[in-house]
């Protein structure tokens, strides 16, 4: 089935630590997407990507990092630069940009 | 700056009884108005994509309907299997972007 998975499901980060959360998808689609969601939020973009190894920063940016090396592929960074990754991250892709959004299952990121 | 605001934040219904989500919206020229559906801990499910003002969707239970400024999803008669947040998101004609309002919570019990 076509989807887009995500991995790991929980994911836990040390103090100075940057952890890397995984998104792949086989829907063929251009456009990816970070978002994160805090409890009581509206998800808010972290990046997102049009075409491979092009990326543009979204609202929250500042201590995360991307790589579209692959069609299939947006893996996002948590860089030790984040000082509050605690949050549930959601990946997603469309067809083109701003169109319907497909979502991950998502990653529950926790600091130790 | 698009905006969108969701009311009520939470919502508790009886099995059967029939409600109202809303979506109030600010945008420079409306591109899309998205519904979406998201179980706790799980990724938001899509439910509707509404484009022009008078124009109507229904999938089951549910019945999203827009005007200029707000958009309402009607719940009909709901099932405990409803509950779940409920995301309202709007694309405006300067921007490549989503951008999502907070939720609504609904509960209903049997």
């Amino acid at each position: 089935d076509g989807g887009i998975t995500q991995s790991p499901k929980y994911l836990f980060r040390k103090e100075g630590q940057n952890v890397t959360l995984s998104c792949e998808q086989n829907l063929n689609h251009d456009a990816m997407y970070w978002y994160r969601q805090d409890p009581g939020q509206g998800l808010r973009l972290i990046y997102y990507s049009q075409i491979v190894n092009d990326f543009q920063k979204g609202d929250i940016a500042e201590g995360y990092s991307v790589s579209r090396e692959k069609k299939e592929s947006f893996p996002l960074t948590v860089t030790s630069a984040q000082k509050n990754p605690t949050a549930f991250y959601l990946c997603a892709s469309s067809p083109g940009l701003g169109g319907k959004l497909f979502f991950g299952s998502g990653t529950q990121l926790s600091v130790l | 700056e698009d905006q969108v605001t969701q009311s009520p934040e939470a919502l508790r219904l009886q099995e059967g009884e029939s409600s109202s989500l809303n979506c109030s919206y600010t945008v420079s020229g409306l591109r899309g108005l998205f519904w979406y559906r998201q179980d706790p801990g799980k990724g938001p499910e899509f439910l509707f994509t509404l484009y022009s003002a008078g124009e109507e969707k229904e999938k089951e239970r549910l019945k999203a309907t827009l005007t200029k400024k707000e958009s309402f999803l009607h719940i009909t008669a709901p099932k405990p299997e409803d509950s779940a947040t409920y995301l309202c998101a709007v694309r405006g004609g300067g921007s490549e972007k989503l951008v999502f309002g907070k939720g609504t919570k609904l509960t209903v019990n049997p």
